[in-house]
This record gives structure tokens, sequence and C-alpha cells, in this order.
């Protein structure tokens, strides 16, 4: 069985200052990893996604996030977080064998002050 | 990019009443369609996958008789909710996915139901 973690429930930052959202993983095979983000009642936007390739993967709005298989993490970062990051983020692994179903985690609450 | 229509965006509702949810999507065959709850600031709790044509595969712990889906074409799923109770209310989002699991899932804008 896979399965996502987020160690964080809230992570604050400053404006202008680098962000980091933490995800570790586990799967059996090689694991297809996403970043989804969530604003206020909408739906989840597709950030990025890790398959194959570089560690380093980059995404929409200036994410990007880095593939460790070693420590089984995918964590999301950003360089120069704006008041606009501020929603919830979620990771996710894909099973590429049962359908196709995605395991989420339990989200982080990205607060980003001016 | 993708686009995942839901509809409608929120409905309100009294006890006992049946609600229709449709998800759409508007560029792409979504040979399957993901059907999720999410209460408020948790993640999302998947309760049904359906794949064009066939029935749909419930989660453990989900009322197929009480949440109906239905995925009779390659752009259209819908769910519907039976004999809805205050206990239904809750934030219900679809996702749909093409043929390649490779690819991200794409989302509908989720619909608020609230069953007074």
């Amino acid at each position: 069985a896979q399965s996502v973690a987020q160690p964080e429930d809230q992570v604050n930052v400053a404006e202008g200052n680098p962000l980091t959202v933490k995800c570790t993983y586990s799967v059996s095979g090689n694991p297809y990893l996403f970043w989804y983000v969530q604003y206020p009642n909408r739906g989840l936007q597709f950030l990025l996604k890790y398959i194959t390739g570089d560690n380093l993967v980059k995404g929409s709005y200036g994410f990007e996030a880095e593939f460790n298989k070693s420590q089984t993490s995918f964590h999301l970062k950003k360089p120069s977080a704006l008041v606009s990051d501020s929603a919830l983020y979620f990771c996710a692994v894909r099973d590429m064998s049962n359908a196709g179903k995605s395991t989420f985690g339990d989200g982080t609450t990205l607060t980003v002050k001016p | 990019g993708a686009v995942v229509s839901q509809h409608p965006s929120w409905v309100i509702c009294k006890s006992g009443t049946s609600v229709k949810i449709e998800c759409r999507s508007l560029d792409f065959q979504a040979t399957t369609m993901f059907w999720y709850r999410q209460f408020p600031k948790q993640s999302l709790m998947l309760m049904a996958t359906s794949n064009e044509g066939s029935k749909a595969t419930y989660e453990q712990g989900v009322e197929k008789d009480k949440f109906l889906i239905n995925h009779a074409s390659l752009t259209l799923s819908t769910l519907t909710v039976t004999s809805a109770h205050p206990e239904d209310s809750s934030f219900y989002i679809c996702s749909a996915s093409g043929g390649q699991r490779n690819q991200p899932q794409h989302f509908g804008d989720g619909t608020r139901l609230s069953i007074l």
C-alpha cells in the first residue's frame, strides 16, 4: 500500500522569504508524485509532478520540488513567497497499478504574511 | 489545459431530497472519474472510482445505494446523493483522468452541499 505524509499542518512564512512544504512518501515500485494547491471553496489545481528524470522539478507559479529517493521525500519549494501563495497544499502519489488512484497527504496550510 | 466543469457549485436543500452533481470533462476524454468528499480543513476522502460504461467501484464504508454514480459517457459522470440528510452536508469534488496515468488528475471546482 502506498502512503503520503505531510508532517506540518501549517507553515507560516514572511513575504519574500523562501518557503518549503514537506512531503514524504511510501510506495512499492517507482513513485508518481504530484503537488496540488487548493484555494478556499475550490477544487485542486495541479502544480507539478515527478515521474522520471531530473530530481528537481519546476512547476506553476514559480514552485519547484525536489525528489529525493534515499529520503523518500518530495518537498515543495519556492525561492520567494508571495501573499497570494497562501492556500492549502496537497502532496499525492498515484498508483499506476490500481486504477490510477491517488493517495493524498493530509494537506499543509501555507500562510504568507506581508 | 484540461478543464473539468462541476455543477452546481452550491446546493442548499431540505432533508430527504435527492441531489445530483454533474462532472464534465470539457476538452478531453475522461476514461476514469473519481469522486471525493472533503471535510473542512481536511484531506480528500475518495468515495468511488468510475470508469466509462461500467459500474463504479466504491471505497470501503461508502454506501453505494446512498451515493449513486453514473459514468455514461467519456465526458460526463454524475453523483446523486439520495435522500440526503444533514450529515451528508460536505464539499464534494470530482476529478477526471485520461488514459495516461502519469498525468495529473484534473479537478472540478467542487460542490458545497448543505442539507437543512
